[in-house]
C-alpha cells in the first residue's frame, strides 16, 4: 500500500522560507520511473504543480516559481523535501505531495495535504 | 504557467450522463496522449480516475470514461450518482516535463 504524508509548519511570516517534508512508504524512489512531486492549491482555486524529483535525482520546477523552489530526496529514509523561499500571503495554500509515474505521467497517489498560511 | 480551460460548473440529474471538457493547445493536449483526470471532494486530496486519455485505474467505476479530440480532452460520467458531486481537474503536459492542470469543474448532481 502506497502512502504519503506531508509535514511542516502551518503558519509562516512573509519573507520566511517554507520547508515541507513528504514521508512515503510502499514504493522506492530508486525504482526506475518513480517520482515524487509537489502540488499546491490555494483556497478555492485550482491545482498548481510546483516541483518533481525522479528516481535518477533529476529535478524539475514550475517555470514561474523556479527561482524560489528547491526539491531534494533522501532515498534511504523514503523522504522528499521541498523548500520555498520568500513566502508571501499569496502562497497560502494546501500543499500536497504525490507519487508520479514517469511512464504515463500520472499522479497516482496523494498525501492528505498540509495547509500553510502566510498572514498579511 | 498556462492553465487548461474547463467549464466552471456542470450539472446533471441522477442517472443522466454529463461531459466535462478540457481545452488546451497544440503544445499540450494536442501534442501527447498523457491526459489524466482527478476527482476531488471538499477538503480531500485529489484522486486519479482517468490516465493516458481513457484508461481507468483499478477500482475506478466504469461510469467514468475519457476521450480526446485535437486540443480538447473530455471526461464523461454516465449514470450520474450523488457521490459524483465533486470537483474535477484535467492534467496534461507541454513539451517540457511541466504538468499543467485544468481550471477545475464543479460537478453538481
Amino acid at each position: 500500500q502506497v502512502t504519503l504524508k506531508e509535514s511542516g509548519p502551518a503558519l509562516l511570516k512573509p519573507t520566511q522560507t517554507l520547508t515541507l517534508t513528504c514521508d512515503f512508504s510502499g514504493f522506492s524512489l530508486s525504482t526506475s520511473g518513480m517520482c515524487v512531486s509537489w502540488v499546491r492549491q490555494s483556497p478555492g482555486k485550482a491545482l498548481e504543480w510546483l516541483a518533481l524529483i525522479d528516481w535518477d535525482n533529476d529535478k524539475y520546477y514550475s517555470a514561474s516559481l523556479k527561482t524560489r523552489l528547491t526539491i531534494s530526496k533522501d532515498t534511504s529514509r523514503n523522504r522528499v523535501v521541498l523548500a520555498m523561499t520568500n513566502m508571501d500571503p499569496v502562497d497560502t495554500a494546501t500543499y500536497y505531495c504525490a507519487r508520479y509515474h514517469f511512464t504515463n505521467n500520472v499522479f497516482d497517489s496523494w498525501g492528505q495535504g498540509i495547509l500553510v498560511t502566510v498572514p498579511s | 504557467q498556462s492553465v487548461l480551460t474547463q467549464p466552471a460548473s456542470v450539472s446533471g440529474s441522477p442517472g443522466q450522463s454529463i461531459t466535462v471538457s478540457c481545452t488546451g493547445t497544440s503544445s499540450d493536449i494536442g501534442n501527447n496522449n498523457y491526459v489524466s483526470w482527478y476527482q476531488q471532494y471538499p477538503g480531500k486530496a485529489p484522486k486519479v480516475i482517468i490516465f493516458d486519455v481513457y484508461n481507468r485505474p483499478s477500482g475506478v467505476s466504469s461510469r467514468f470514461s475519457g476521450s480526446k479530440s485535437g486540443n480538447t480532452a473530455s471526461l464523461t460520467i454516465s449514470d450520474l450518482q450523488a457521490d459524483d458531486e465533486a470537483d474535477y481537474y484535467c492534467c496534461s503536459f507541454a513539451r517540457s516535463i511541466e504538468p499543467i492542470f485544468g481550471s477545475g469543474t464543479k460537478v453538481s448532481v
